[in-house]
């Protein structure tokens, strides 16, 4: 299974809404991260962790939670979102770091509205 | 300054010719990597140069890399309707430790 899965697809929320976004992979690998992505930008990383620890904070306000419980999944909590947080949020995930570079396997996003 | 900054472009091409992309970077790099993301959605590895290597093939993709140059080029070949896409190169310079930058894309349309 070479597949980073994320749910849900779309999602539409007020800023006053608590949601969450989830991210899976079944690859093996310790390292999942979360990036950002605006219109026609490029992918703005997040978040990274390894081996279920949180290792790289972007300095991202406090209205994003990560969570990792566990190797194979990975959470991003949303609360009290602004609307210029609304962009596609993308997971991806990626053998041990450190142990030599390897490919990202990214999910396909999920499309949050916030109004 | 950033890294893996491709020069923004968006090209536009007749479906059976080539299609080449650039790539610039200011620092020294370990390894410099090209994804293709199809209209909003995720994105997908194409191929990985790393910093001792000249050039690489992988189907109809050529990558070359001049790390005295600080830059890269992607060269689709016989372009199908199917490689319309952004593409973007990644570099690990700036982080290191698998942390990606990613330069600012190529939109590439293939009319049929």
């Amino acid at each position: 299974d070479t597949e980073v899965t994320q749910t849900p697809k779309h999602l539409v929320m007020g800023m006053t809404n608590k949601k969450s976004l989830k991210c899976e992979q079944h690859m093996g690998h310790r390292a999942m991260y979360w990036y950002k992505q605006k219109a026609k930008k490029p992918p703005e990383l997040m978040f990274v962790y390894s081996y279920e620890k949180l290792s790289i904070n972007e300095s991202v306000p406090s209205r994003f939670s990560p969570e990792c419980p566990n190797s194979s999944l990975l959470n991003l909590h949303l609360h009290a979102l602004q609307p210029e947080d609304s962009a596609l949020y993308l997971c991806a995930s990626s053998h041990e770091p450190g142990q030599g570079f390897y490919e990202q396997f990214f999910g396909p996003g999920t499309r949050l509205t916030v109004l | 300054s950033q890294q893996g900054e491709e020069d923004p472009q968006a090209l536009s091409i007749q479906e059976g010719e080539n299609a080449t992309m650039n790539c610039s970077y200011k620092t020294s790099i370990n390894n410099l990597q090209w994804y293709r993301q199809n209209s909003g959605r995720g994105l997908v590895h194409l191929i990985l140069i790393r910093s001792n290597e000249r050039e690489k093939h992988s189907g109809r993709l050529r990558v070359t890399l001049d790390t005295s140059k600080k830059s890269s080029s992607l060269l689709i070949t016989a372009s199908r309707a199917a490689d319309t896409a952004s593409y973007f190169c990644a570099t690990d310079a700036r982080y290191g430790n698998n942390r990606l930058a990613f330069g600012k894309g190529n939109q590439v349309v293939v009319i049929p």
